[in-house]
């Protein structure tokens, strides 16, 4: 799976928007983008994943730049639950088995 | 929803014990994962299988074994445990096509002592 950076941690307050970025300047054409989050004590969970259009859930929105090096996570209304943190990885849709490498991921924290 | 299972939330362990870490999912997918995080380490790959009976090495295989006799279970086993195994373990699982979406377990928390 290609590399992507993120920044190790961002603040947020309670109830505005949070905008995570992340880079991936190596990504492949078959690499989709997908957003996971871990709250303490528990096993990431799956937030979002697209591949070349933005793309909104319940969760959160997703918005891939053009040239798809780069996305960005959007959590419309932050709340205190949404503190986690967040990782940006790439999986290949031709390789549903290959290993996931998850980085360091973003440590969001929101404050009330 | 996706649902996987780990039969252990907190164990705790004596050194040269043989350990089994159990994990079921509900949604017929056909590969699965064993992941060990620690601190500062991020999630490291153990083990994954794409098929029962199958399974592949990943990044820390040494002094893991696993098993896929059904598609829906895949058992992590501790041959002789020891203290550096003391690690949260998360098992996953995805299903081909679906966007590779993976999903994880609650986690099972070993201590090795």
């Amino acid at each position: 799976d290609a590399k992507t950076t993120q920044p190790n941690s961002m603040e947020s307050n309670e109830e505005e928007p949070v905008h995570l970025p992340c880079n991936h300047s190596t990504i492949s054409g078959t690499d989709y983008i997908h957003w996971y989050r871990q709250l303490p004590s528990q096993g990431p969970e799956y937030v979002i994943h697209g591949l070349t259009s933005n793309v909104n859930n319940r969760m959160a929105s997703l918005a891939i730049a053009e040239d798809r090096k780069s996305s960005t996570l959007i959590l419309h209304r932050a709340t205190l639950r949404d503190a986690a943190v967040y990782y940006c990885i790439l999986r290949d849709y031709h390789n549903a088995g290959n290993m996931l490498t998850f980085g360091g991921g973003t440590r969001l924290m929101v404050k009330p | 929803d996706v649902k996987v299972t780990q039969s252990s939330r907190y164990l705790v362990k004596r050194t040269g014990e043989k350990v089994f870490l159990e994990c079921v999912q509900d949604m017929d997918h056909e590969n699965m994962f064993w992941y060990r995080q620690d601190p500062g380490l991020g999630l490291r790959l153990i083990y994954f299988s794409y098929d029962v009976k199958m399974k592949e090495k990943g990044d820390i295989p040494e002094g893991y074994s696993v098993s896929r006799e059904k598609k829906e279970r895949f058992s992590l086993i501790l041959e002789s445990a020891s203290t550096n195994q003391t690690s949260m373990y998360l098992c996953a699982s995805s299903l081909d096509g679906d966007g590779n979406t993976i999903y994880f377990g609650e986690g099972s928390w070993l201590t090795v002592v």
